[in-house]
């Protein structure tokens, strides 16, 4: 069963600080890795996908690298804000699945302060 | 921008009634999804829904669970006889082709509490 685990699962940062959260996945065999922001009391809102067959996605102050073969993905984020503040969850879809079921990560819980 | 909604956003309930929690997906998407975050834990996949079939299930979905789409826009999620273990938020998500190949869409989400 694929396993997916983030660290640390919680990070405080001065604003402009280029922060890397991490997460890694136990079965290498992906359709795709997807990193999410979950604002308290919210739903989810999807920042990066990267496809199996691509290294990295980047999206404004924000770049996601995926190492399929060693089961790892990093979340870069430059120039750190307080609206960065939220919960970032990691998620994988396998080979297993057909029509996408996503594998969740705990998250990591990041405060950004002034 | 389309978003995903659902209704109630609250609900509290005792144990052994029946719940049904609503969702309207983007309108032009195909593909839909529940998953569930206990409080503290991780989110989870409850199910897949396409062309008014359920795709993929896991091992939380048993015979309590249950879902519909009554019409062209609402899909629900129905939980014949609530359990306290059934307390968690509940994510409805939709996607206009497979979650495989497209991000999933989240909706705000349902809090039930089971007394």
């Amino acid at each position: 069963k694929q396993e997916v685990t983030q660290i640390p699962a919680a990070l405080s940062v001065p604003e402009g600080e280029n922060l890397v959260l991490n997460c890694s996945f136990t079965d290498s065999a992906i359709y795709n890795l997807q990193w999410f922001r979950q604002d308290p009391g919210k739903g989810l809102t999807s920042l990066l996908l990267i496809q199996s067959s691509q290294r990295e996605q980047t999206s404004g102050r924000l770049n996601a690298s995926l190492d399929k073969s060693s089961g790892r993905s990093t979340l870069y984020i430059a120039a750190s804000q307080p609206g960065d503040s939220a919960t970032y969850l990691c998620a994988v879809i396998d080979r297993g699945s057909t029509l996408g079921r996503l594998y969740f990560g705990r998250g990591t819980q990041l405060t950004v302060w002034p | 921008e389309p978003e995903v909604t659902q209704t109630p956003s609250h609900q509290v309930t005792q144990m052994g009634q029946e719940v049904i929690l609503r969702c309207v997906p983007i309108s032009n998407h195909l593909y839909f999804y529940w998953y569930r975050q206990i409080l503290g834990q991780k989110v989870e996949f409850l199910v897949s829904f396409y062309n008014n079939e359920i795709s993929e299930k896991s091992e939380i979905f048993d015979d309590q669970f249950s879902v519909e789409r009554p019409d062209g826009s609402n899909f629900t999620l129905k939980i014949r006889s609530t359990k306290l273990e059934d307390s968690a938020m509940y994510f409805c998500a939709s996607s206009e082709s497979s979650g495989v190949y497209e991000t999933q869409y989240f909706g705000p989400g349902t809090r039930l509490l089971v007394l």
